[in-house]
């Protein structure tokens, strides 16, 4: 299975912008993009994800690199309640079975 | 809609004892996955159900099994438990079973292994 990168903790201050990076590099055509998160005391939950073109949604953006083998996740403003663990997981492109690689994700920390 | 249930919420064992928890997916999902997550493992893939049969397996012992329902609901099983299988077990629903899918997941069954 293709693996990610991250690492495993960031910080920022509330109201500015979070990028969050993740690499890839051994991602296949087919692999797209995941992003979960995990709020403490949570399941996990979606964020977002995609294949190859940047996508934006009212959550979050999602940046991919032309090559493919690196990502960003971009928080427009980090409020206190966007602490949490966040996940990059790549997914198979395929309708066979399939399952989240969720790794160690990135603690990020808001502070006010 | 209602999301994804989990019962029960937390649940205390003994060593050797098995355990029962259940899944209720989203009402009109057919996908069921479950999850084991430990403060040294993180969160680890243990199988995924699709229309009642197993599609998927993560690397865990044969001790830890589930079925599906014709319903989608989940249960998963783990016989004689070790005080290592202490974790939060969570089960995530999604629509059909395509890499494109949205996992929705519960609240988790805290299992506490004595």
């Amino acid at each position: 299975d293709a693996k990610t990168t991250q690492p495993n903790s960031m910080e920022s201050n509330e109201e500015e912008p979070v990028h969050l990076p993740c690499n890839h590099s051994t991602i296949s055509g087919t692999d797209y993009i995941h992003w979960y998160r995990q709020l403490p005391s949570q399941g996990p939950e979606y964020v977002i994800h995609g294949l190859t073109s940047n996508v934006n949604n009212r959550m979050a953006s999602l940046a991919i690199a032309e090559d493919r083998k690196s990502s960003t996740l971009i928080l427009h403003r980090a409020t206190l309640r966007d602490a949490a663990v966040y996940y990059c997981i790549l997914m198979l492109g395929s309708n066979s079975g399939y399952a989240l690689n969720f790794g160690k994700g990135t603690s990020l920390l808001v502070t006010p | 809609k209602a999301g994804v249930t989990q019962t029960p919420r937390y649940l205390i064992k003994t060593r050797g004892q098995q355990v029962t928890l259940s899944c209720s997916p989203i009402s009109g999902h057919r996908s069921v996955s479950w999850y084991q997550q430990t403060p040294g493992q993180g969160l680890q893939f243990l199988f995924e159900y699709f229309s009642e049969t197993q599609r998927n397996k993560g690397n865990f012992p044969g001790r830890f099994s589930g079925r599906q329902f014709s319903n989608s609901r989940s249960e998963m099983n783990v016989s004689t438990l070790e005080l290592g299988d202490s974790a939060l077990y969570l089960c995530a629903s999604s629509l059909i079973q395509h890499s494109t899918d949205t996992q929705y997941f519960g609240p988790g069954t805290r299992l506490t292994v004595l």
